[in-house]
């Protein structure tokens, strides 16, 4: 069992709807990622929270927009998305020390309708 | 233009030989280098890492090599079992939280 939990696990949305991905680990990790992964590609680095602020926004459009209510919780909050943004989100979360391994969710596999 | 490649998209090994899979970079700025294993449906797993001040890391039947000259990492895994089967990710970090990952490769130990 993973101990970052993602919701929901598969999401089929049209361009114009508003839904939101959701990510909850309760290690006490400080900082929180999100990622994109499209297939047979590497995982790419969106954005990462550390102690609950967004430290790094790897010029990710704005139709995601990250929120981090508290130091359990990340979501993804998504509207006007793209068909090539379909994809699998990975969402990862770890401790402040080194080598700062990250814990991964399964993910929420995205299409875009 | 990826900073972490991995060459190989896929490797064979029989049960019970060394499985070496390799990892190459280009951004000497990397400070930890990292290899995840991930199983089809579940998010990577954290295996082993490697600082960039060492040059050698072992945990168990797990080593990881860095050649820093090389800008290259690899990971050997001895003896390969059945288990192992999996796609196996390198990461590379870059100011303490920006990790940059290669696109795998898919081991398959055949018993």
């Amino acid at each position: 069992d993973t101990e970052v939990t993602q919701t929901p696990k598969h999401l089929v949305m049209g361009m114009t709807n508003k839904k939101s991905l959701k990510c909850e680990q309760h290690m006490g990790h400080r900082a929180m990622y999100w990622y994109k992964q499209k297939a047979k590609k590497p995982p790419e680095l969106m954005f990462v929270y550390s102690y609950e602020k967004l430290s790094i926004n790897e010029s990710v459009p704005s139709r995601f927009s990250p929120e981090c209510p508290n130091s359990s919780l990340l979501n993804l909050h998504l509207h006007a998305l793209q068909p090539e943004d379909s994809a699998l989100y990975l969402c990862a979360s770890s401790q402040d020390t080194e080598p700062r391994r990250q814990h991964f969710g399964d993910g929420t596999r995205l299409s875009i309708l | 233009d990826q900073q972490v490649k991995q060459n190989s998209p896929s490797l064979s090994v029989q049960e019970g030989r060394i499985s070496i899979l390799n990892c190459d970079y280009t951004n000497s700025m990397f400070d930890y280098f990292l290899w995840y294993k991930k199983y089809p449906a579940e998010g990577p797993t954290f295996l082993i890492s490697i600082s960039s001040i060492k040059d050698k890391n072992e945990d168990g039947r797990f080593t990881v090599f860095l050649n820093k000259s090389a800008k290259h990492l690899s990971l050997h895994i001895v003896p390969s079992q059945p288990g192992d089967s999996a796609v196996y990710f390198c990461a590379a970090r870059y100011n303490f939280n920006k990790f940059y990952f290669g696109s795998g490769t898919k081991l398959n130990v055949k018993p």
